[in-house]
């Protein structure tokens, strides 16, 4: 079955801290697709990111960064230099392989509160 | 393009009454999808269209879901006779097409709509 955890339900930082955001995936495909989504408290999903389970390269996109480990099952997010507009919920996801719909698998997403 | 868009955003309605949800997709995609979340969770998948061809249903949605989407545009969800255990973010979300991985583009996600059922 695909199944994506995100361990940490809620982490509070002050402002200018890095901080990381785990994410372990389960699934029995070779081929997947892994996403970071951001809510903020207005309630759209907004997308981050999406990788291919055939690229592991680490990314970098301003002060986001983020890991993917295939020997881990592990696509974790690091935020650099934290800031308060940083403090939402961050959702990592899954498109399940063997579906040919796109639909996401969404773990149960890990609140970032940024203290000024 | 002004991105996915729902309505109503909130919904306040009693147990047993019936309540539609719309949602308008970004104009040329053709994959659409709803979902459901609930206080401190992720969304939940609940259904997915290709045009107006509704090609995969979740086991949450119970014969009191119904969801359309004619002609391919927008799309209806109507939930009836509801239950307390209905309250929840509803959710849209649409996707250009594509088909099997080769096609896996970037979900965008409406505002959702608040269902309250009292």
């Amino acid at each position: 079955a695909q199944k994506v955890t995100q361990a940490q339900t809620e982490i509070s930082v002050v402002e200018k801290e890095d901080v990381t955001l785990d994410c372990v995936y389960e699934t029995r495909d070779t081929t997947y697709y892994l996403f970071w989504y951001k809510q903020p408290p207005s309630g759209e999903l907004v997308f981050l990111i999406r990788r291919n389970s055939f690229d592991e390269q680490n990314e970098i996109s301003g002060r986001y960064s983020w890991n993917f480990q295939k020997s881990t099952s592990s696509f974790n997010f690091t935020i650099t230099a934290s800031q308060v507009v940083d403090s939402a919920v961050y959702f990592c996801a899954l498109i399940d392989g063997s579906s040919n719909t796109g639909k996401l698998i969404f773990g149960q997403g890990t609140t970032l509160q940024v203290k000024p | 393009d002004t991105g996915v868009s729902q309505d109503p955003r909130h919904k306040i309605t009693k147990r047993g009454q019936n309540v539609t949800f719309r949602c308008d997709p970004i104009s040329e995609h053709n994959r659409l999808y709803w979902y459901r979340q609930t206080l401190g969770q992720g969304p939940e998948f609940l259904t997915y269209f290709q045009n107006e061809a509704q090609l995969e249903k979740s086991r949450l949605l119970s014969d009191r879901f119904s969801a359309e989407r004619p002609k391919g545009s927008f799309s209806t969800l109507e939930i009836q006779r509801t239950e307390q255990g209905d309250s929840a973010m509803y959710l849209c979300a649409s996707s250009p097409g594509g088909q099997g991985l080769s096609g896996a583009n970037v979900l965008t996600f409406g505002a959702g709509s608040r269902l309250t059922v009292l």
